[in-house]
């Protein structure tokens, strides 16, 4: 099992251009979880997909960026028009079910470089 | 509003020495927590949570409603043990976890 994998490891952009980091969850896991991670800060929660579903978007700012996580293929985050701010890390992470005896996996993360 | 507070953002001792992580946590329910650690160019790995209430790797960590605290510690750290930690909180069955700033532990020979 490869793990949770997510590609590219690393994408720069120019402001103004759309960027996608895409995320392939364990095998077998179906609820998928993308975090933010700003320089010098901790990983703040963004989303939270079943497959086809999104549970819960709190976290995701209310412009711009949007996430889905298809029947088939990886889970998508989509950020429009970047800008400097979008700088971070964005990591996935997969579990099996939502119960809380399952760990969540992450994966190696998606630098973000906005220029 | 649910938080996880770790006050240290470097934490430095020596091969040997004994070392505790400190995290604090806001929250009114009953809470899940983690410890998740990233080695040097390697991804984020849970490490310990409280419900399993085990040791891995030497280290322990108890959950302290009254203090609202889940410190992690090891009696005797190795050079190994250096690493970005972070404490990480899930509230009852939602599936989030609320991440720490994380603290940095180096441990020196």
């Amino acid at each position: 099992n490869a793990g949770v994998m997510q590609n590219p490891r690393h994408l720069v952009r120019r402001r103004g251009q759309e960027a996608r980091l895409r995320c392939s969850p364990m095998k077998g896991h179906s609820h998928v979880y993308w975090y933010r991670q700003l320089p010098e800060e901790g990983l703040k929660f963004m989303v939270y997909l079943q497959k086809e579903n999104i549970i819960d978007e709190s976290g995701m700012p209310k412009e711009r960026f949007s996430a889905e996580f298809p029947k088939e293929g990886p889970s998508i985050l989509r950020i429009q028009q970047v800008v400097r701010g979008d700088s971070a890390a964005y990591f996935c992470a997969s579990s099996p079910t939502a119960d809380s005896n399952q760990p969540q996996h992450f994966g190696d993360g998606t630098r973000l470089s906005i220029l | 509003a649910q938080r996880v507070t770790q006050p240290e953002k470097l934490l430095s001792v020596f091969k040997g020495a004994p070392v505790e992580l400190k995290c604090n946590y806001s929250y009114s329910g009953s809470p899940e927590l983690f410890w998740y650690v990233q080695y040097s160019r390697q991804r984020l790995q849970l490490l310990l949570r409280h419900i399993s209430r085990e040791s891995i790797k030497g280290f322990t960590a108890d959950l302290n409603k009254g203090e609202t605290s889940f410190h992690l510690k090891k009696p005797f750290a190795q050079e190994e043990d250096s690493a970005m930690y972070y404490c990480a909180l899930r509230r009852g069955s939602q599936g989030n976890l609320i991440f720490g700033k994380g603290t940095k532990l180096s441990v020196k020979p």
